[in-house]
């Protein structure tokens, strides 16, 4: 199947520093790519959809100046928490939807630890 | 507005069969997927249905659908010590963002 990377895997950082993660298709191209946020024990939210050569779309309650979403090319989008706080310490997953087989294909996650 | 419902823990003995439930609420989705996730890793998509079909078989996977129920199951032949992992299901919206709605995962653990 379709491989989708995330980089990087693991990150700790300090209270007030941003933090930039990416979500890249290997193997074919993605108009629309996905971040999740995960809990632990607790299944994926929605943060936002990111739509290549376009602004994202937030689902309610998410902080589009705090969650910053770049979607410059069709295999490359990054997610950068801004100004990051211990409570947002979590999981965050992307996914790529491959246009041909409308299927989601989902990267390995990357744990982000704010002190 | 649209949920998905899974039951969230089931046990299994090695060797047996495994049979996870889903119920989802939007009677126009298209696909309806079965994702697996290990600790601390991304979400592996097992398999897929589309919903004009009503079973899906592939190698130790079947797929059941019941559209007028919106009932979806998975279910594991044989089941292994390595297929101890939360079990999610995933309808698509309808609509242009293709945006997939998750239930809460069912977490299975095998036992030897």
């Amino acid at each position: 199947g379709a491989v989708v990377s995330q980089h990087p895997s693991r990150v700790i950082c300090k209270s007030g520093t941003s933090v930039k993660i990416e979500c890249r298709s290997l193997d074919f191209q993605a108009t629309t790519m996905f971040w999740y946020r995960q809990f632990p024990k607790q299944s994926l939210m929605l943060m936002a959809t990111s739509n290549e050569g376009s602004k994202a779309t937030y689902e309610q309650g998410v902080e589009k100046d705090k969650f910053l979403i770049n979607h410059a090319s069709l295999t490359l989008s990054t997610l950068t928490v801004t100004s990051a706080h211990p409570e947002d310490s979590s999981f965050y997953i992307c996914s790529a939807r491959e246009v041909a087989a409308d299927t989601q294909y989902f990267g390995p996650g990357t744990r982000l630890t704010v002190l | 507005g649209e949920d998905v419902e899974q039951s969230l823990f089931l046990s299994v003995r090695e060797g047996d069969s495994s049979v996870i439930n889903c119920t989802y609420t939007d009677s126009s989705s298209t696909y309806l997927y079965w994702y697996k996730q290990e600790p601390g890793a991304g979400l592996q998509l097992l398999t897929y249905i589309f919903s004009n079909m009503d079973m899906k078989q592939d190698q130790r996977l079947t797929v059941l659908l019941n559209k007028k129920d919106k009932h979806l199951s998975l279910r594991i032949a044989d089941t292994q010590t390595g297929d101890s992992a939360i079990y999610f299901c995933a309808e698509i919206l309808s609509g242009s963002a293709r945006q997939l709605t998750f239930g809460s995962g069912t977490q299975l653990t095998v036992l030897p």
